[in-house]
């Protein structure tokens, strides 16, 4: 067990939908990362929050986005949803900023099917 | 840019046998490099990382990794596989500036026979 939580563990949803992904980071964590896993496209980074601001985007669409809240917790927010959407999203949470060398440690993930 | 090259989508070992799978990567800073571990159904789990303190690094399950400079390589290995060892291992860079995104290569899939 990681100590990172991530609900709902499984989602299915049709095109054209809107659903919200939580992460709960480890106790103490400030940094949260979430990762998108897709047969085609593999682990891409998606976004990264530190204390409750953005601090780099990868990959991620316009239709995406996150917040990370004040207690720590990060929601991802998928939109007009398609089935090419369909993948793993993990959450992966560090401790500080910019301490390169940290372990992230990922959550289990949330399976999102489109359909 | 960073990158990460995964020599092998799929490798397969006989149990007892030698564990080597290849991770090539590419960085314009000293890389902070990683190797995961993803189980069916679950989520990603640190094997080791190499932060510069040494350059053969060991973690968990027997494993271990060697960053090499010159070839810009950290290939894992682990002496004697395990049926346990079945699994996709990923590798990964860090490093860039403003942030400590990981960049995956793209996964090997281990598969041991018995």
């Amino acid at each position: 067990d990681s100590g990172v939580t991530q609900t709902p563990k499984h989602l299915i949803t049709a095109t054209g939908q809107r659903v919200t992904l939580r992460c709960s980071p480890r106790s103490g964590d400030l940094s949260v990362y979430w990762y998108q896993q897709s047969l085609d496209q593999g682990l891409q980074f998606l976004i990264h929050y530190y204390n409750g601001e953005e601090r780099a985007k990868g990959n991620i669409l316009e239709r995406f986005s996150a917040q990370q809240f004040p207690d720590l917790h990060s929601e991802l927010n998928l939109s007009s949803l398609e089935l090419g959407d369909s993948a793993l999203y993990f959450c992966a949470s560090s401790p500080s900023l910019l301490e390169l060398s940290d372990t992230q440690y990922f959550g289990p993930g949330t399976r999102l099917t489109v359909l | 840019a960073q990158s990460v090259t995964q020599l092998g989508s799929h490798v397969s070992v006989s149990e007892g046998a030698l564990v080597l799978l290849r991770c090539n990567y590419s960085s314009s800073v000293p890389p902070y490099l990683f190797w995961y571990v993803q189980y069916p159904n679950q989520g990603l789990q640190l094997l080791l990382k190499y932060t510069s303190a040494a350059t053969l690094v060991k973690g968990i399950n027997g494993f271990e990794a060697e960053f090499k400079k010159s070839e810009t390589s950290f290939h894992l290995t682990k002496p004697s596989a395990h049926m346990s060892d079945a699994a996709e291992y990923f590798c990964a860079v860090s490093g860039s500036s403003n942030t400590g995104k990981l960049i995956f290569g793209q996964g090997t899939t281990l598969q041991v026979k018995p």
